[in-house]
């Protein structure tokens, strides 16, 4: 009964290589986002998507690219890693657009290039 | 990008000891989240501030939001081990609101028994 769900938990590969971080809600929830949270525990927007449409896109490089084939899932694919790329990502959900939300993150993706 | 830190960065302290940590940005915010998170796990929501100048309690923990909406404290009375953990700060935006939320620097407490 995980309300935000991602996978896999650890990922470890090497650099140039592409992969794929999987997230699913069962809130029912319209909004779901990426976040990057650096070794310093900086954590920042990546990603924000509502309904499927993309509503936010902060900077990211053009490697990554997400995928919302319905409202409940939003998937994270990343071409070419970089050793940069290294962090936790945590997919979240909020239940719809709105001055003040309420994000629930899932457990969080822990990537480490090599 | 809208600056939010956090001051302290580390806190240490006692089982039992008051502590207040700090939030402060030069940009006003439409609302602001407080959010604990634990080692291995994703941040969950403390508390949503709204309005300048509000307080909130929730048990041993008491939010301020600062009168001007750029500065926000958290305080936590008789610290207990289950506290330890990275609190953030999140500040949404006056434009896009909590949709797209600000962190900021994080505190690590931990507190000791």
């Amino acid at each position: 009964d995980t309300a935000v769900s991602q996978t896999p938990k650890y990922l470890v590969t090497q650099m140039g290589n592409d992969k794929s971080i999987k997230c699913e809600q069962n809130l029912g929830h319209d909004t779901m986002y990426w976040y990057k949270q650096d070794s310093k525990k900086f954590l920042k927007i990546m990603f924000s998507y509502n309904n499927k449409e993309l509503i936010i896109n902060e900077t990211v490089p053009n490697r990554f690219s997400p995928k919302s084939p319905d409202k409940a899932h939003l998937n994270l694919h990343i071409n070419s890693l970089e050793l940069g790329d290294s962090a936790v990502y945590f997919c979240a959900s909020s239940p719809r657009w709105t001055r003040v939300g309420k994000l629930f993150f899932g457990s969080g993706t822990q990537l480490s290039v090599l | 990008t809208q600056l939010l830190e956090q001051s302290p960065q580390f806190l240490s302290i006692q089982e039992g000891e008051n502590l207040t940590v700090y939030c402060n940005s030069s940009s006003v915010f439409s609302s602001l989240q407080w959010y604990r998170q634990e080692p291995g796990e994703g941040p969950v929501l403390l508390v949503t501030v709204v309005t300048g100048g509000e307080v909130k309690k929730l048990k041993r923990l008491t939010f301020q939001f600062g009168d001007a909406r750029k500065d926000s404290s958290l305080h936590i009375t008789a610290a207990q081990p289950g506290d330890t953990g990275l609190y953030l700060c999140a500040g949404a935006s006056l434009q896009t609101g909590a949709n797209n939320l600000f962190f900021g620097t994080g505190t690590r407490l931990t507190v000791i028994p």
